[in-house]
């Protein structure tokens, strides 16, 4: 069981949007704006496609976007491409009396 | 271009021991700090510790605490994780990665892993 809770799947069509959510607690995601997601290819390393809630790394598309409410952070990709096929992992690093970073489970991302 | 190059795969009894490596270049080695995350099937991501080389500073989760060793050289410019006795539940996806904004001293600070190892996948069995 993850520290983190994401659907283990979702599924869009090309040029369709999808939103990924990531559900913590009022201990991390809810008191920490350090939410980032990674984007895993099969037999490939993560990589950071939004840190600190919102932030895209350079060279990222600015079809992914993230945010977040209260416990739960979300990843949404907007007009869906093949390429975007991949796993999905959300990630929140806390800082209270120790470091610590919690990810979550993964969602695998379907286009169809 | 930051890059990180790990060691090659590796197949270990249990009850060896093993060190593996992540070489760093394009970045400012002993300024930034360096993380090891575990992957596996059952238990997704998990990450280990992280390492200052500048000061071999080393933090580590509460869930690897005693059960690995983490190290820098920065002669050369290398993070290495160890095991002094490997068990079948080592058996995982391992992977280095950099921390360049993390901040430890600083109030606030981003802690994302920016820049992965291509993973070093370590199998333990007898």
């Amino acid at each position: 069981q993850s520290a983190l809770t994401q659907p283990a799947s979702v599924s869009g069509s090309p040029g369709q949007s999808i939103t990924i959510s990531c559900t913590g607690t009022s201990s991390d995601v809810g008191t920490y704006k350090y939410v980032s997601w990674y984007q895993q290819y099969p037999g490939k390393a993560p990589k950071v496609m939004i840190y600190d809630v919102s932030n895209r790394p350079s060279g990222v598309s600015n079809r992914f976007s993230g945010s977040k409410s209260g416990n739960t952070a979300s990843l949404t990709i907007s007009g869906l491409q093949a390429e975007d096929e991949a796993d999905y992992y959300c990630s929140t690093y806390t800082r209270s009396s120790t470091l610590n970073w919690m990810f979550g489970g993964g969602t695998k991302l379907t286009v169809l | 271009e930051v890059q990180l190059v790990q060691s090659g795969a590796e197949v270990k009894e249990p009850g060896e021991s093993l060190r593996i490596s992540c070489k760093a270049s394009g970045y400012s080695f002993t300024s930034d700090w360096i993380g090891w995350v575990r992957q596996t099937p059952r238990k997704g991501l998990e990450w280990m510790g992280i390492i200052y080389p500048g000061d071999s500073d080393t933090r580590y989760s509460p869930s690897f605490q005693g059960q690995v060793t983490i190290s820098a050289d920065k002669s050369i410019s290398t993070a290495y994780l160890q095991w002094s006795s490997l068990k079948a539940s080592d058996t995982a996806m391992y992977y280095c990665a950099t921390l360049i904004a993390l901040c430890t001293t600083c109030s606030e600070s981003s802690g994302f892993f920016d820049h992965w190892g291509q993973g070093t996948l370590v199998t333990v069995s007898s």
